[in-house]
């Protein structure tokens, strides 16, 4: 299956210190997302990297992309309590344009 | 600005019951829609897409069916429910016209068969 599989399964940190969790997928993608979701709730958009790009920003989040490799980080610097979280990445393979396939996921809690 | 809703929030029905969950999308014009089913604790699984009025692919072989009988509205039905389809169902438009790669989500409807 294409679905990208992230680790670890769940993630306990202090604020402030940083957060890293990765993505493993299958095959070649257009490109790859990661989401947040509180719990109980929809997905929220992070951030976007397409097959083309390495690395890449958005205020506290860093995302990296190793199409050799097949896998993606996402690392979230000085973290907050307010980022407990479960994050998802989700692939958009090459060969199914229009079709997202999700991981199972990373629980984050960062504890006050 | 564009906004998506899905009602209800949380559903209760016994098993063997019909099931119809609406998602409708405001603020845009021929969106992709999607739409997931989320087990507990689970990744998500693309259940149906839709790129415009009356196209449907479906995923995975199953209980459940989708209808886009409108442009902006995408809607899950099933003629029997079973226990396995008890989840958390999300829809989520991507606006494919822009080139615009995100999907973005409604708030889900929490189903629970009985």
């Amino acid at each position: 299956s294409q679905q990208g599989e992230e680790d670890p399964q769940a993630l306990s940190i202090q604020e402030g210190e940083n957060a890293t969790m990765n993505c493993s997928y299958k095959t070649s993608i257009n490109n790859l997302q990661w989401y947040r979701q509180n719990s109980g709730r929809g997905l929220v958009h992070l951030i976007l990297i397409r097959s083309n790009e390495r690395e890449k920003h958005s205020g506290r989040l860093r995302v990296t992309l190793d199409t050799s490799k097949k896998s993606s980080s996402l690392l979230i610097t000085a973290s907050r309590a307010a980022d407990t979280a479960s994050y998802f990445c989700a692939t958009e393979p090459v060969r199914d344009f229009n079709k997202f396939y999700f991981g199972s996921g990373t629980k984050l809690n960062v504890k006050p | 600005s564009q906004t998506i809703h899905q009602w209800p929030a949380t559903l209760v029905q016994p098993v063997g019951s019909p099931l119809s969950l609406e998602c409708t999308v405001e603020g845009t014009s021929n969106p992709n829609l999607y739409w997931y089913r989320q087990a507990a604790g689970r990744g998500l699984q693309l259940l149906f897409y839709s790129v415009g009025i009356g196209q449907i692919s479906s995923e995975v072989p199953q209980n459940l069916s989708a209808s886009r009988p409108q442009d902006r509205q995408f809607i899950l039905s099933s003629k029997k429910l079973l226990l396995s389809d008890s989840g958390f169902y999300l829809c989520a438009w991507r606006d494919d016209l822009a080139g615009v790669d995100e999907q973005y989500f409604g708030p889900g409807t929490r189903l629970t068969v009985t």
